[in-house]
């Protein structure tokens, strides 16, 4: 089956630029999605279609790719974007997530 | 995008059965695919289970095939996930969530809005 694969954690300052790869065989062929989900909410689309943000997503999230690594990067972090992101695709109209990745802002 | 309310989650046995709503609202229903997705304790998203608007077609993870039957009342607004055999590795809170497209898996289809889960315990 496929898989995509993430990060576990990531830690960053508030301020800087958190980074989250994903990455996954053949992913270059496909579109990525990625989900911000905090404890005791659903989970939220912030990125669709590789790199579109979704009204009301803030500028600073952004996705960027490089062969079979997509990355979605968190520009000048702050506290409230502490969440667990989820990275998904599809492979034969089976959606596929990462496992996530915890994004502490110390 | 629309409105998800989840109901129906609980305690069940081992080989037990249950059966999850997802009454829906602000939109279109028929027009979109609908998708289950369960996160266990600890443990990242899995995407289970979705049907198209119409209906007719259902697409399942391979972990929950020939156990879970997934299914749509478009005249009641409402998505259901039957639960069949269950185990203790299907301990989760589970999602509905509305894809952005009428077939749902399609390359450019993703999860525009998400219910606020239900908790799905399997224990004796």
């Amino acid at each position: 089956s496929y898989e995509l694969t993430q990060p576990p954690s990531v830690s960053v300052f508030p301020g800087q630029t958190a980074t989250i790869p994903c990455s996954g065989d053949r992913l270059q062929e496909k579109y990525t999605y990625w989900y911000q989900h905090k404890p005791g909410q659903s989970p939220v689309v912030i990125i669709f279609q590789e790199t579109q943000r979704p009204a009301g997503i803030p500028e600073r999230f952004s996705a960027s790719r490089d062969g079979d690594t997509v990355t979605l990067t968190i520009s000048g972090t702050q506290p409230m974007d502490e969440a667990d992101y989820h990275c998904q695709a599809w492979d034969s109209s089976t959606g596929v997530f990462g496992a996530g990745t915890k994004l502490t802002v110390l | 995008e629309g409105q998800l309310l989840e109901t129906g989650g609980g305690l069940v046995q081992p080989g037990g059965s249950l059966r999850l709503s997802c009454t829906a609202s602000g939109f279109t229903f028929d027009s979109y695919g609908m998708t289950w997705v369960r996160q266990a304790p600890g443990k990242g998203l899995e995407w289970v289970a979705a049907v198209s608007g119409s209906g007719v077609t259902t697409y399942y993870a391979d972990s929950v095939k020939g156990r879970f039957t997934i299914s749509r009342d478009n005249s009641r607004n409402t998505l259901f996930l039957q639960m069949r055999g269950v185990r203790a590795d299907d301990t989760a809170v589970y999602y509905c969530a509305k894809n952005a497209r009428i077939e749902p898996g399609a390359d450019l289809d993703w999860f525009d809005s998400w219910g606020q889960g239900s908790l799905v315990t399997v224990s004796s």
